[in-house]
């Protein structure tokens, strides 16, 4: 099955500067690569998501980039702020059987 | 519209004993899985279900059994709980929008097994 590896497992960064979690997976036939957001206590929600026929996606603050040739993805969070801080998680599948990366816990520092 | 609903949010075991996690989501979704989450081990998935009548196993499958018998209900067996499986328990339910997976996350169960 998929396995999906997350790095690092802790990440921390000053507000306003850029922070970058790198997930890997094992699967080549895996199309569909989402990120979570998970606050303390509270269910993971759907921040961003990328397809494998597309490289790159944007959404205000936060983007997510595909290498396909490498197997690896990354989300990129800019001008990070204080309640960004949570625990974020990488996932990837090729159907509906989603696998996680083991998370990463991101610290803003004000 | 609910969403997806798990109850109960936390439970006590001891050893040995057996329940029963509900899920149900009022959306219609075919896809119904459950995840454990540890710490600094991220969610692991446990058993999934394509449809009504279908399940499978995922990562962690030992000492869970599953069931479908609607396409609402997806509820989660532990037949003799071991201190092992002290997790927090979330189901989900998705849907292919055509382009992406709408994983939609029921709020938790906390289980501690003592």
């Amino acid at each position: 099955g998929e396995n999906v590896e997350q790095h690092p497992s802790t990440l921390s960064v000053q507000e306003g500067d850029s922070a970058v979690i790198k997930c890997t997976y094992s699967d080549s036939a895996s199309n569909y690569f989402p990120w979570y957001k998970q606050e303390l206590g509270k269910r993971p929600q759907l921040i961003i998501d990328i397809r494998s026929n597309v490289g790159e996606k944007k959404d205000q603050r936060i983007a997510v980039t595909l290498n396909k040739t490498a197997k690896h993805f990354s989300l990129h969070i800019t001008e990070t702020q204080p309640e960004d801080s949570a625990v974020y998680f990488c996932a990837a599948s090729r159907s509906n059987d989603m696998r996680f990366g083991a998370g990463t816990r991101l610290t803003v520092k004000p | 519209n609910a969403g997806v609903t798990q109850t109960p949010k936390f439970q006590v075991l001891k050893t040995g004993q057996s329940m029963t996690l509900q899920c149900a989501q009022d959306m219609n979704h075919e896809y119904m899985s459950w995840y454990r989450q540890d710490p600094g081990m991220g969610l692991r998935l446990i058993h999934y279900s394509v449809g009504a009548g279908i399940t499978d196993q995922g990562e962690v499958p030992n000492g869970y059994n599953v069931s479908r018998s609607t396409t609402e209900d997806f509820p989660l067996r532990l037949l003799s709980a071991a201190p092992s499986q002290t997790s927090v328990y979330f189901c989900a339910s998705s849907y292919w929008t055509g382009v992406s997976y709408g994983y939609t996350f029921g709020s938790g169960t906390r289980l501690t097994v003592v």
